[in-house]
């Protein structure tokens, strides 16, 4: 069954503008990841954060999360055509059996 | 490092042939995951290892599905017979701490 919901399920933007996108999910979890995925590649990790925190930062990438709300939001900042590409959530309850969400594509344009 | 490392990149078979997925893991992971991607059901996880030793098959779809790791350097994911709704990605990931997975780059099974 699917834990993680990502919305919108599909994103176009300009570049320069900023990118949110969202992850829903049902159960309790220890930690929520997003992961990049070009098309025909593997996925690539891009942030991890835990159940005991609100808000993460790496370079151009800002994660929330709400474990009341169950949710958690990926904000790009400054989008660049070459991040283009589709976004999982993916969460993780007390083992390490990661359920993926559906993934939000997002085509920035040049 | 090179990474995870799969084999084959692409794969076509027809129905009821056995088809055998490998992968190498990136040196000193202790976890090891066999994911499959297709639109219909986005990325499932099928199986994982922990030192080698399966700790949850609860994904692998069916009997004809079967995963081994006889080494913390290699892993194949076995389907026989195949069928059609077979087709899909098929990911490997490894990783340390069983937090930051590192994906191989799939292997594209296609059954006819």
């Amino acid at each position: 069954s699917q834990q993680g919901e990502e919305d919108p399920q599909a994103l176009s933007i300009q570049e320069g503008e900023n990118a949110t996108m969202n992850c829903s999910y049902k159960t309790s979890i220890n930690n929520l990841q997003w992961y990049r995925q070009n098309s025909g590649r593997g996925l690539v990790h891009l942030i991890l954060i835990r159940s005991n925190e609100r808000e993460k930062h790496s370079g151009r990438l800002r994660v929330t999360l709400d474990t009341s709300k169950k949710s958690s939001s990926l904000l790009i900042t400054a989008s660049r055509a070459a991040d283009t590409a589709s976004y999982f959530c993916a969460t993780a309850s007390g083992t390490y059996k990661y359920i993926f969400g559906t993934g939000t594509r997002l085509k920035v344009l040049a | 490092d090179a990474g995870v490392i799969q084999s084959p990149r692409h794969e076509v078979t027809e129905m009821g042939q056995e088809v055998t997925l490998r992968c190498k893991p990136i040196s000193g992971h202790d976890y090891l995951f066999w994911y499959r991607q297709t639109m219909m059901r986005g990325l499932e996880l099928l199986i994982y290892f922990n030192n080698n030793v399966p700790i949850d098959d609860s994904g692998m779809p069916e009997d004809r599905f079967s995963a081994k790791m006889p080494n913390a350097s290699f892993s194949t994911l076995k389907i026989q017979p195949s069928e059609p709704r077979d087709s899909a990605v098929y990911f490997c990931a490894s990783t340390a701490l069983g937090y930051e997975q590192y994906f191989g780059p799939g292997t594209r099974l296609t059954v006819t």
